[in-house]
């Protein structure tokens, strides 16, 4: 049972352009929301986290949306650059149990140059 | 600071032998967590621990996985009479006092 789900496999964008990943859960229970990304033989590194208090959070090129009527997020880069091509993932917690995080299959950006 | 290590980063071994998976967390994090990924799909939970104590092992197969969190050392995850199907990237992440978990490099188990 996939309670995060990534629906895009893949997404090629223009360098200086917008990128943006979505993310739909299905837990209710889940209240917080990260942002992993993973280059190839290498660990997920931690990108943004937003929690469920709030529906934004922006930290330089990026910046995550929350709408949790709609169990839905969103990673925006802006302005995309070659160097962000990558794995993105999507991961979800439920912080009142054991914090263990719930992963997407993820998306594969590619930032043409 | 070094970050999370795992060690080895990659393992081969034949049908029905032992997997030894080892993974050291970032200096002052106490919290450890094991995760697999098969080709194609996104990471799976397997095991929470801290030190001494499995703190939640919902994500493990029932036979042949085990990990631990010893008081010195390493936590290591282990898999017993390992099977074709195991083969898969073993990701260790660690967590201090947030929620941010951060991960170590994998450990690439391939199963002959």
């Amino acid at each position: 049972d996939q309670q995060v789900k990534q629906n895009s496999p893949s997404l090629s964008v223009q360098e200086g352009r917008i990128s943006i990943l979505n993310c739909d859960y299905t837990n209710s229970m889940f209240d917080y929301f990260l942002w992993y990304k993973k280059y190839p033989a290498e660990g997920p590194t931690f990108l943004i986290s937003i929690s469920s208090i709030k529906d934004k959070n922006e930290d330089g090129r990026f910046t995550v949306f929350l709408n949790k009527s709609a169990k839905h997020l969103s990673l925006h880069i802006v302005p995309s650059q070659p160097g962000d091509s990558a794995v993105y993932f999507c991961a979800a917690s439920a912080t009142t149990g054991a914090n263990n995080l719930f992963f997407g299959t993820g998306t594969r950006l590619t930032v043409i140059p | 600071n070094a970050g999370v290590m795992q060690n080895p980063r990659h393992l081969v071994r034949r049908r029905g032998q032992e997997a030894r998976l080892r993974c050291s967390p970032m200096k002052g994090h106490s919290h450890v967590y094991w995760y697999r990924q098969l080709p194609e799909e996104g990471l799976k939970f397997m095991v929470y621990l801290q030190k001494e104590n499995i703190i939640d092992e919902s994500g493990m197969p029932k036979e042949r996985f085990s990990a631990e969190f010893p008081k010195e050392g390493p936590s290591i995850l282990r898999i017993q009479q390992v099977v074709r199907g195991d083969s898969a990237a073993y990701f260790c992440a660690s967590s201090g006092a947030g929620n941010e978990q951060f991960f170590g490099p994998g450990t690439r188990l391939t199963v002959l």
